[in-house]
């Protein structure tokens, strides 16, 4: 069936360091995919998105590249700040017939001053 | 700025009692999500709606119903509130049914406490 799998937490980064947050999935089709973040006490917010191959989704310094060839979509930071300490969750959308958004797990971010 | 507003961001509840959550969103979307968080599950959706007066079950709907009387309020109901119920509840809104290319618009959530 479809799947995301993202990498277990809590990652601990300092500040200024770099962040991957990896993500792949299993989909019948051609999915959407999404990052979403949630800070402490709050809803989810939609960080970036990715609608086809090659597709590289960008936002607050965040990127992540759609690669079809390893059905992956991971997160990238070039440098953390604390603010960025998060629940970070990659999601896909199937865009043919119906309802379909799946949510990975979560990833929780711990970044040190 | 586009909002979806959830009612309460906290609330306590007795067992047994019927609980009404409510959310609108001003974005003229379609489509309304339910989902539930609970540590280590993620999110899971517990219903959903695509038009006015519509409505589709999700993965987990047991215990849970739902209104969609206006197109921007979406209405969650515990028929009548248990522990297990206990959980951060999440709406949501998009443009397709899917929330393919555009994503989902989420409230903040309302933590739930079932006593």
């Amino acid at each position: 069936g479809d799947s995301v799998t993202q990498m277990e937490g809590p990652v601990t980064l300092s500040e200024e360091a770099f962040l991957t947050i990896n993500c792949t999935y299993t989909a019948t089709g051609y999915p959407s995919l999404f990052w979403y973040v949630q800070y402490p006490g709050e809803g989810l917010q939609l960080l970036l998105k990715a609608t086809k191959a090659d597709d590289k989704g960008s936002n607050k310094g965040f990127e992540a590249t759609y690669r079809k060839e390893t059905t992956s979509f991971h997160l990238e930071k070039g440098s953390v700040q604390v603010s960025d300490s998060a629940v970070y969750f990659c999601a896909l959308s199937l865009n043919t017939g119906g309802f379909k958004t799946i949510f990975g797990a979560g990833t929780r971010l711990f970044v040190k001053a | 700025d586009v909002k979806v507003t959830q009612s309460s961001r906290y609330l306590v509840k007795r067992t047994g009692e019927k609980v009404f959550l409510e959310c609108v969103q001003d974005m003229d979307h379609e489509n309304m999500f339910w989902y539930r968080q609970d540590p280590g599950l993620g999110l899971r959706l517990i219903y959903f709606s695509y038009d006015v007066k519509m409505k589709e079950k999700g993965d987990i709907p047991e215990g849970y119903s739902v209104s969609r009387e206006k197109k921007e309020r979406f209405s969650l109901i515990l028929e009548s509130a248990s522990t297990n119920q206990t959980s951060m509840y999440l709406c949501a809104s998009s443009r397709t049914r899917t929330g393919g290319n555009y994503g989902y618009t989420f409230g903040s959530g309302t933590r739930l406490t079932v006593v």
